[in-house]
């Protein structure tokens, strides 16, 4: 059980925008930037949001976070095909003195 | 461009001790931090711990007792130990780079990770 809280699962259909949220506390989120990361089956995370809503290098613009008190979110905006994939947020949580990932969600292109 | 390559056995019987060993190339390796993550099969990602290049170490609660992280400037190498694995140790295991001035989150490379299965 995760201490940061992402739904399992999201869907939509393409050129939809889609909301990913990510709940967490004062002690995580609350107090400290937030990281999102995308996956695709049997391959490493990429990095697509740092410091709650910068994108590096490379990552379209379609893709952009957000953060408000101890929620985030990730927004994707005309959605394609190959968005398909897990995301997951991260943040640093002061109490447990370590990085905590969320659950991940697992985002369906219908 | 960064790139880590990581190698260590990828079968173990319980109550082993599974090692792993990650190698840098390219970048700066002195002005990061270097992090292990974990994601059992079909399930999420899980942080293991952190070290940066002086060898200041950080663990996850959670693993504590059993894992140690440890570094070698001289070849650019870092490296995992877990004790006692059990099954539910099974997992890809990912070596990565973190951050610049302390463990936030970001990765922003990763290996290609090994698949490291716990069975008698």
């Amino acid at each position: 059980q995760s201490v940061v809280t992402q739904p399992p699962s999201a869907s939509a259909t393409p050129g939809q925008r889609v909301t990913i949220s990510c709940s967490g506390s004062s002690s995580n989120i609350g107090n400290n930037y937030v990281y999102w990361y995308q996956q695709f089956l049997g391959t490493a995370p990429k990095l697509l949001i740092h410091r709650n809503d910068q994108r590096p290098s490379g990552v379209p613009d379609r893709f952009s976070g957000s953060k408000s008190g101890t929620s985030a979110s990730l927004a994707i905006s005309g959605l394609r095909s190959e968005d398909e994939a897990d995301y997951y947020c991260v943040a640093w949580d002061d109490s447990l003195s370590a990085v905590v990932f969320g659950g991940g969600t697992k985002l369906t292109v219908l | 461009q960064v790139q880590l390559q990581q190698w260590g056995a990828g079968l173990l019987k319980p109550s082993e001790t599974l090692s792993l060993t990650c190698a840098v190339y390219g970048g700066s390796f002195s002005g990061y931090f270097w992090t292990w993550i974990r994601q059992p099969p079909g399930k999420g990602l899980e942080w293991i711990g952190e070290i940066n290049y002086s060898g200041s170490t950080y663990y996850s609660p959670s693993l504590k007792s059993r894992v140690s992280i440890s570094i070698d400037t001289s070849k650019n190498q870092f490296s995992l130990k877990l004790t006692s694995v059990t099954a539910a140790d099974t997992a890809v295991y990912y070596c990565a780079r973190g951050g610049m001035t302390g463990i936030t989150g970001r990765i922003d490379y990763w290996g290609l990770g090994t698949l490291v299965t716990v069975s008698s």
